[in-house]
């Protein structure tokens, strides 16, 4: 079974440029994060989705960062305009949600770099 | 603010012998308690999970649960040079309805085994 796919791996860019992750979660995980790690910390959590609805973005700063979910299947994560303090590395995780499915699996992560 | 604490480290245990990685948080409503592997340049691999007080063991592996004192840990018994990662721990609540919050995790202990 695929496990959770996103790309780019790796992206560079000049601050005040945008930039777009892409997610593609486990085939038939209803629920589906996007999680920030910046070096030597633990992952943050930005948003979470329940099939589409966002549930939880209280940790997403909106003057810049959107998401979106649509068909409750693959995801994007934006940033616009991104900042030095943005270069981090970007992980898409997803779990079955449901009364069994709390285990969060993660992808590879998007690694930003913010010149 | 629900927080997950760690030890740092690094924390340099022989190879062989038996590593212990501690993990304390403050939510006394979290319900659900996790351990990921990460390595240098890699996304969090899920190790083990545990829910109810006392011990889990899975091959080299134990999890154990106090949640009196808000208290995980992971034993690592025969440590292996393979097991020189990162290990960071992750809580979260449950739903009545089923499902559950994002992951909070810990900053990560940073394991070296010397072989």
């Amino acid at each position: 079974e695929a496990g959770v796919v996103q790309s780019p791996r790796y992206k560079i860019i000049e601050k005040k440029q945008p930039v777009a992750f892409w997610c593609n979660p486990i085939s038939g995980h209803n629920t589906l994060y996007w999680y920030r790690q910046n070096l030597g910390q633990g992952p943050e959590l930005l948003i979470r989705y329940e099939n589409e609805e966002a549930v939880d973005d209280s940790q997403l700063p909106k003057d810049r960062f959107s998401a979106e979910r649509l068909k409750g299947v693959d995801s994007t994560l934006k940033i616009q305009p991104a900042e030095l303090g943005d270069s981090a590395v970007y992980l898409c995780a997803s779990s079955l949600g449901g009364t069994s499915g709390n285990t969060i699996y993660f992808g590879e992560g998007s690694w930003l770099t913010v010149v | 603010q629900k927080e997950v604490e760690q030890n740092s480290g690094p924390l340099s245990v022989p190879e062989g012998a038996i590593a212990s990685l501690n993990c304390t948080y403050s939510d006394r409503g979290s319900q659900s308690f996790f351990w990921y592997r990460q390595y240098s340049g890699k996304s969090p691999e899920l190790i083990m999970f545990i829910y109810s007080n006392g011990d889990k063991e899975d091959g080299r592996f134990t999890a154990q649960l106090n949640k009196a004192s808000q208290y995980v840990s992971l034993l690592i018994r025969d440590s292996q040079p393979s097991d020189s990662a990162t290990y960071l721990c992750a809580v979260n609540r449950l739903y009545s309805g089923g499902g559950a919050d994002g992951l909070t995790f810990g900053k990560g202990t940073h394991l070296i085994i010397q072989p």
